[in-house]
């Protein structure tokens, strides 16, 4: 069976310190991975997808990057966090040829 | 690239009546219109979704319809209950089926 996990649950950092989210999908080949921003009361904000390994879009400028050293592994990653960095991360992926999204627990992310 | 508007942001309906979010994109390339429902500090999950060949979907108590020309599409919930109490998401996406763009949120709340 297919699964998605992403770690960790939940992270407090500090303004100026890196950052490093990681998920990870099971029981697939090649799927479409996407990394979502939700800010508290508000909507899911695409910051990142990929379609291969190396393959990574962005959506938005941002203090953030992504990477996908393996076909199942998806990175997002920071080199110095700011405070409206702040917010629920979302991993998330979609089969080739299906429509259906799966997302991972998510990663509530505060910077203090 | 695509723009999901989704209204209104939150809805609060007595149990028993009916609730009905709207959402409107603007590429006419997406096809596809899936809605998500997100319980607290959970994942979104997919409860229905519709292709742009089909004006109209039903699955029990919650309903999907889809106007091309006016490029929008609105989930419908009738005989609310408590448990219906969740953030709604709708999203839009393209045959390419890279992009998953999601509209802002509903946060509705069914009061008992």
């Amino acid at each position: 069976s297919q699964t998605i996990h992403q770690w960790p649950a939940t992270l407090v950092q500090p303004v100026g310190s890196p950052l490093s989210l990681e998920c990870t999908v099971e029981g697939t080949s090649n799927p479409n991975l996407y990394w979502y921003r939700q800010a508290a009361g508000r909507g899911l904000q695409l910051l990142f997808y990929s379609v291969g390994i190396g393959q990574i879009s962005s959506e938005v400028p941002q203090n953030l990057s992504a990477s996908r050293p393996q076909d199942r592994q998806f990175i997002l990653s920071s080199k110095k966090l700011l405070l409206s960095d702040s917010g629920f991360y979302l991993c998330a992926y979609r089969d080739r040829g299906r429509t259906e999204a799966f997302f991972g627990q998510g990663t509530r992310l505060t910077v203090v | 690239g695509e723009n999901v508007e989704q209204h209104p942001s939150t809805l609060s309906v007595q149990e028993g009546d009916s609730a009905v979010i709207k959402c409107t994109y603007s590429d006419s390339a997406s096809n596809y219109f899936p809605w998500y429902k997100q319980e607290l500090g959970k994942r979104p999950q997919l409860i229905i979704d519709i292709r742009s060949n089909v004006g109209e979907k039903k699955d029990q108590r919650i309903a999907v319809t889809l106007n091309k020309t006016a490029k929008h599409f609105s989930l419908h919930i009738t005989e609310t209950q408590p448990e219906d109490s969740a953030v709604y998401f709708c999203a839009a996406s393209n045959n390419a089926g890279n992009m998953l763009t999601f509209g802002g949120g509903t946060r509705l709340m069914v009061k008992p």
